[in-house]
């Protein structure tokens, strides 16, 4: 069975400092991977996504860049953290129009 | 292009009652449907889909959304809730064919023992 994961859970940074949160998927090949924010009372806000190895699309213009080095693993960073990038991030995979969520990285800026 | 409105952002429901959970999509062709439920700092679940078939589908905890395509609607149902049903649902819509989903801004479901 497919699983995804995502660490780390929680991350508090101060502002300025660069960030990396890593997703990977396990059980499946060539994914669609997904990188989502959710902030404190709004919704799913779609940051990037890959359909395959090095191919990254962006869906808002902001600091934050995805990367996806291997067929089953998808990063997201930022060179210098804002307080709006505060919030809780989601990665995902999808099959057959389901999308299936990791477990979420709680991220705080200060 | 797609679009998911779920006009109600809370929704407080005593225990053992009824609730309804309205989601309404917008798109120019065929979709897939779904409901993903999300309990406190955890990922989003799905709850149930509708892909094609049958219009009317069933979670295996009591829930169930039906498809009415002329109203261009997923209402998620239960007839009875329990209070470990409260947790904040989104509904979704998939474009067949597309790679995006389009997630509504969810409805908090409160449920009152």
């Amino acid at each position: 069975s497919q699983t995804i994961h995502q660490w780390p859970a929680t991350l508090v940074q101060p502002v300025g400092s660069p960030l990396s949160l890593e997703c990977t998927v396990e059980g499946t090949s060539n994914p669609n991977l997904y990188w989502y924010r959710q902030a404190a009372g709004r919704g799913l806000q779609l940051l990037f996504y890959s359909v395959g190895i090095g191919q990254i699309s962006s869906e808002v213009p902001q600091n934050l860049s995805a990367s996806r080095p291997q067929d089953r693993q998808f990063i997201l960073s930022s060179k210098k953290l804002l307080l709006s990038d505060s919030g809780f991030y989601l990665c995902a995979w999808s099959q057959t129009g389901m999308q299936f969520f990791g477990p979420g990285t709680r991220l705080t800026v200060l | 292009a797609q679009s998911v409105t779920q006009l109600d952002s809370q929704v407080p429901v005593f225990e053992e009652a009824p609730v309804e959970l309205r989601c309404n999509y917008s798109s120019s062709v065929s979709v897939y449907l779904f409901w993903y439920v999300q309990y406190p700092n955890q990922g989003l679940q799905l709850l149930l889909k509708y892909l094609s078939g049958s219009t009317l589908v069933e979670s295996i905890n009591g829930f169930e959304a039906e498809f009415n395509k002329s109203q261009t609607s997923f209402h998620l149902r239960k007839p009875s809730v329990h209070i470990s049903d409260t947790a904040e649902y989104f509904c979704a819509v998939s474009e067949r064919g597309y790679q995006k989903v389009t997630f509504g801004t969810g409805t908090k479901l409160q449920v009152i023992p």
